[in-house]
């Protein structure tokens, strides 16, 4: 069975652009959840969607955003990129809502 | 606020069993322990996970305290493959499917 796969896995990006990021999940499992990983911050949860419907969501600005669509696939998206925004972005899936989860290999984002 | 915490960096000879220890004091009644790991370039793999007795897999045991507060993940022969940031996080449950991640434990594997 194919693990989760994130797109694309490496993106460069000027401030003040935005920026859309794909996830897809293993083959049956309908939960998606996001986290931003950088040197200073660590692992951090942005937020969690189920069923197409938004979970959970973590401190982050506005300006982080996601949706899920019917077949699970999961898109998160970042507007107006600042520099701190650089950091590799992880996604994980479970079966159910309060299963293991299990991660991509994330996307790097390097905003200049 | 971080949720559990773990020592930055350990060592151990390669073929020697690992101890890595965990806090997390303000764990709740439905929160799971979880290990996970993270070798460079990739994103977390999963280790293993407990709710309050000890656990075992193919991988590693673990071991939680009486009291919850504190656990330790035990790789029972250390080989090289195994070095990488352990990552102990509580599952908080009660809200959804929350992973509060520590800053993680550094392991070397020493041949």
């Amino acid at each position: 069975k194919a693990g989760v796969t994130q797109t694309p896995r490496y993106l460069i990006k000027t401030r003040g652009q935005q920026v859309t990021l794909s996830c897809s999940p293993i083959s049956g499992h309908r939960s998606v959840s996001w986290y931003q990983q950088t040197p200073g911050q660590g692992l951090q949860f942005l937020f969690e969607y189920f069923s197409e419907t938004q979970r959970n969501k973590g401190n982050f600005p506005g300006r982080f955003s996601g949706r899920q669509f019917s077949n699970s696939r999961s898109e998160m998206n970042v507007s107006t990129l600042e520099l701190g925004d650089s950091a590799l972005y992880l996604c994980a899936s479970t079966r159910e809502l309060r299963d293991t989860q299990y991660f991509g290999p994330g996307t790097r984002l390097t905003v200049l | 606020d971080a949720k559990t915490t773990q020592p930055n960096s350990m060592e151990s000879n390669e073929e020697e069993p690992v101890h890595l220890p965990c806090n997390h004091s303000t764990i709740s009644g439905t929160d799971y322990i979880h290990w996970y790991r993270q070798l460079p370039s990739q994103g977390p793999e999963y280790v293993i996970h407990g709710l309050t007795s000890n656990v075992n897999n193919r991988m590693a045991s673990l071991a939680i305290a009486e009291d919850r507060k504190s656990s330790t993940l035990i790789l029972h022969r250390a080989t090289l493959r195994d070095a990488a940031v352990y990552y102990c996080i509580l599952r908080v449950t009660n809200t959804g499917n929350q992973f509060y991640f520590g800053t993680g434990t550094s392991l070397t594997v020493i041949p």
